[in-house]
């Protein structure tokens, strides 16, 4: 079936660093990908999407481009706050089932 | 326009009682649903409902949990007969849409924390 793979967390970087979290994916069909944020006691935001190949999501300095010949859609930041300390969870839809599918989620802690 | 609204946010119960979770979708919004995200894990899909109907319910446990979205009201999450491995945050999440859109954008509540003692 489908599903998302993320690299593990915890992940702590100091803030201005450059954030990547990678993720992989497996589908039958052509999913749609997004990245969701869950800061400290939240529930989930999106954060940006992507609905095919090549397309590039983008939003709060955050960027994903979905990429079907590796089946990835890494999450990259320029330049971190610590206000982005959350979780964040890769994860698609596919439109034939209509289920988000989630990946394990990557903590990110962002340190003065 | 109003987000999804969970309620109540936390929900405490003793082992036996049963657990009921509300959740109104976002205004115009007819498909709903349930996610539930264990301590130290990823959200797991449970169950999408339309409105009187459910539709898929392959991620939820055959025993005690059940699903609802009337035709009136919020969709209601219940949980007969709690255990201790209940406890879990459940997520209620909205879209426009089901099959066929062009994407399934779902929007999602603040969730309800259940704590079973």
């Amino acid at each position: 079936g489908d599903s998302v793979t993320q690299m593990e967390g915890p992940v702590t970087l100091s803030e201005e660093a450059f954030l990547t979290i990678n993720c992989t994916y497996t589908a039958t069909g052509y999913p749609s990908l997004f990245w969701y944020v869950q800061y400290p006691g939240e529930g989930l935001q999106l954060l940006l999407k992507a609905t095919k190949a090549d397309d590039k999501g983008s939003n709060k300095g955050f960027e994903a481009t979905y990429r079907k010949e590796t089946t990835s859609f890494h999450l990259e930041k320029g330049s971190v706050q610590v206000s982005d300390s959350a979780v964040y969870f890769c994860a698609l839809s596919d439109r034939m089932n209509d289920k988000v599918i989630f990946g394990p989620g990557t903590s990110l802690s962002v340190i003065p | 326009n109003a987000g999804v609204m969970q309620n109540p946010r936390h929900l405490v119960r003793r082992r036996g009682q049963e657990a009921r979770l509300r959740c109104s979708p976002m205004k115009g919004h007819s498909h709903v649903y349930w996610y539930r995200q264990l301590p130290e894990e990823g959200l797991k899909f449970m169950v999408y409902l339309q409105k009187e109907n459910i539709i898929d319910e392959s991620g939820m446990p055959k025993e005690r949990f059940s699903a609802e979205f009337p035709k009136e009201g919020p969709s209601i999450l219940r949980i007969q007969q709690v255990v201790r491995g209940d406890s879990a945050a459940y997520f209620c999440a909205s879209s426009l849409e089901g099959t066929g859109a062009t994407y399934n954008e779902q929007f999602f509540g603040p969730g309800t924390r259940l704590t079973v003692l």
